[in-house]
């Protein structure tokens, strides 16, 4: 069980929109610490995709967008891509854990 | 910025072994490092933080804390992780990974490793 939660997946066509959701407690996401996103192809190097809640990494596409609220926080892409298709993890800092990931959301493009 | 992890192999419970990663295209000394594992069918585990400069272990996670070493040699840029006492839940695949950020508790991985597959097992 992972300390943030995240949907153990999320599909869409094409061109479509999909958001990934990312829910912690008031000892991470809701004590003000910034939740970042990373995404992830097995058998590979995990990829910064969006840091410190809303920012892009030079070279990531404005496709890919974060933001935050509360004890939550949410990954929004769109323009779907068949090269999309892959595992997506939110991560934060929790004051009794440290460092902590969500269980991660595998991305299929249909 | 590339780092390369080595190492891995299959081992028996009870034993030991030393993940190196090699980094290169940035100021290794400048930066911390952390090692990140997951294990087969699971989610990430940030297992330890080592501060950069002198070098200091920060952080280990309660899974590994008093079983697993993390250490750095800046002048091989080089990232360590000394693994002992290894059970079967130890069996992932091990990444390092550079921080980047302000305070600490909002610093974030900016690049990794592609990884090296521990594999634990009688």
């Amino acid at each position: 069980q992972s300390v943030l939660t995240q949907p153990p997946s999320v599909s869409g066509a094409p061109g479509q929109r999909v958001t990934i959701s990312c829910t912690g407690t008031s000892s991470n996401i809701g004590a003000g610490n910034d939740v970042h996103w990373y995404h992830h192809l097995p058998g590979t190097a995990p990829k910064l995709l969006i840091y410190s809640n809303t920012n892009r990494p030079s070279g990531v596409p404005d496709r890919f967008t974060g933001s935050k609220s509360g004890t939550s926080a949410s990954l929004a892409i769109t323009g779907l891509q068949v090269e999309d298709e892959a595992d997506y993890y939110c991560q934060s800092f929790d004051s009794g854990l440290g460092r902590v990931f969500g269980g991660g959301t595998k991305l299929t493009v249909l | 910025v590339q780092l390369l992890e080595s190492g891995g192999g299959f081992v028996q419970p009870g034993e030991s072994l030393r993940l190196s990663c090699t980094a290169s295209g940035f100021t290794f000394g400048d930066f911390a490092m952390s090692w990140v594992r997951q294990a087969p069918g699971k989610g990430l585990e940030c297992l330890s933080t080592i501060f950069g400069g002198g070098g200091s272990p920060y952080y280990y996670a309660d899974s590994v804390k008093g079983r697993f070493t993390v250490s750095r040699d800046n002048s091989k840029n080089t990232l360590f992780l000394q693994i002992n006492s290894l059970r079967a839940e130890d069996t992932a695949i091990y990444y390092c990974a550079k921080y980047r950020g302000m305070e600490y508790q909002n610093y974030y991985f900016d690049y990794w490793g592609q990884g090296t597959l521990v594999t634990v097992s009688s």
